[in-house]
C-alpha cells in the first residue's frame, strides 16, 4: 500500500511568493495534519483537517492556510514567503480523532525561500 | 500535553540492543506513550506506542513502567540502519497533534 505522498520534494522560491503544497494520504484514512520541520529542531504543528473541515491550528501567522478535498487529499499554501519560512513542510495522516490511530508521515517537501 | 524528557544523544553498538529512556513523570490517565524516529532526510516514522502494557512489534518493543511515569523503548538487534532521531511523545488518544521535543540521537556504530 502507499504511504502518504507529498510534492513536490523540493522547491525554491523567493520572498514574498506564494507556495501551495500538496498531500494525499493514505488510503482509507480521513485525517491529515501538516508539520513545519526547520533544520535541527522537531516538527512543530500547523493544521489538522479531519473530513474537510479544520480541526486544529498552531502558532503560525494567517500568511498560512490548508484546504483538505473530498477525496480526503490536502493542500497547504503560504503567502508572502519570508526567509524563516523555508524548511522541511510535512504531511501526516490517520484515521482521525478518537480512532487512536498513529500519524504516518510522508518525507515532506523542502521549501528554500531566497 | 505531558512533556517528556530523553537524553540527548547515545551511542550503540550494531548488533546490539539499544535501549532509549524517556522520562514523562507528568503524564495523565489517558495519555499514551508514542514513539517515532526520523532518519535524515525523511519524515518521522511511527514506531510504536502504548497506554500501560508493554508492547512489541515487529521493530520494537515499549516497557512502560507501572507508575507510568517513565518508560523504554528496545531496539533488540540494532543495525547500522537504525541510525536516526528518536521521539518519545504522550498525547491523549483524540488528541489532534503530535508535540515533537528535541528527542535522542541514537548513533549505531559498527
Amino acid at each position: 500500500d502507499a504511504g502518504v505522498t507529498q510534492s513536490p520534494t523540493h522547491l525554491i522560491k523567493t520572498r514574498g511568493q506564494h507556495v501551495t503544497l500538496r498531500c494525499s494520504p493514505i488510503s482509507g484514512h480521513k485525517s491529515v495534519s501538516w508539520y513545519q520541520q526547520v533544520l535541527g529542531q522537531g516538527p512543530q504543528f500547523i493544521f489538522q483537517y479531519y473530513e474537510k473541515e479544520e480541526r486544529g491550528r498552531g502558532n503560525f501567522p494567517d500568511r498560512f492556510s490548508a484546504r483538505q478535498f473530498p477525496n480526503y487529499s490536502s493542500e497547504l499554501n503560504v503567502n508572502a514567503l519570508l526567509l524563516g519560512d523555508s524548511a522541511l513542510y510535512l504531511c501526516a495522516s490517520n484515521y482521525g480523532p478518537g480512532y487512536n490511530s498513529p500519524l504516518h508521515f510522508g518525507n515532506g517537501t523542502r521549501l528554500t525561500v531566497t | 500535553d505531558a512533556k517528556t524528557t530523553q537524553p540527548p544523544s547515545m551511542d550503540c553498538a550494531e548488533g546490539r540492543a539499544a535501549n532509549l529512556p524517556c522520562n514523562h513523570s507528568t503524564i495523565s490517565g489517558n495519555e499514551y506513550v508514542y514513539w517515532y524516529r526520523q532518519i535524515h532526510s525523511q519524515g518521522p516514522q511511527y514506531i510504536i506506542h502504548g497506554l500501560k502494557n508493554n508492547e512489541t512489534n515487529e521493530m520494537a518493543s515499549l516497557i512502560i513502567t507501572e507508575d507510568r511515569k517513565s518508560s523504554t523503548l528496545i531496539l533488540p538487534h540494532a543495525t547500522l540502519r537504525d541510525t536516526a532521531v528518536y521521539y518519545c511523545i504522550v498525547r491523549v488518544a483524540s488528541d489532534y497533534k503530535l508535540s515533537f521535543g528535541a528527542g535522542t540521537t541514537v548513533t549505531v556504530r559498527a
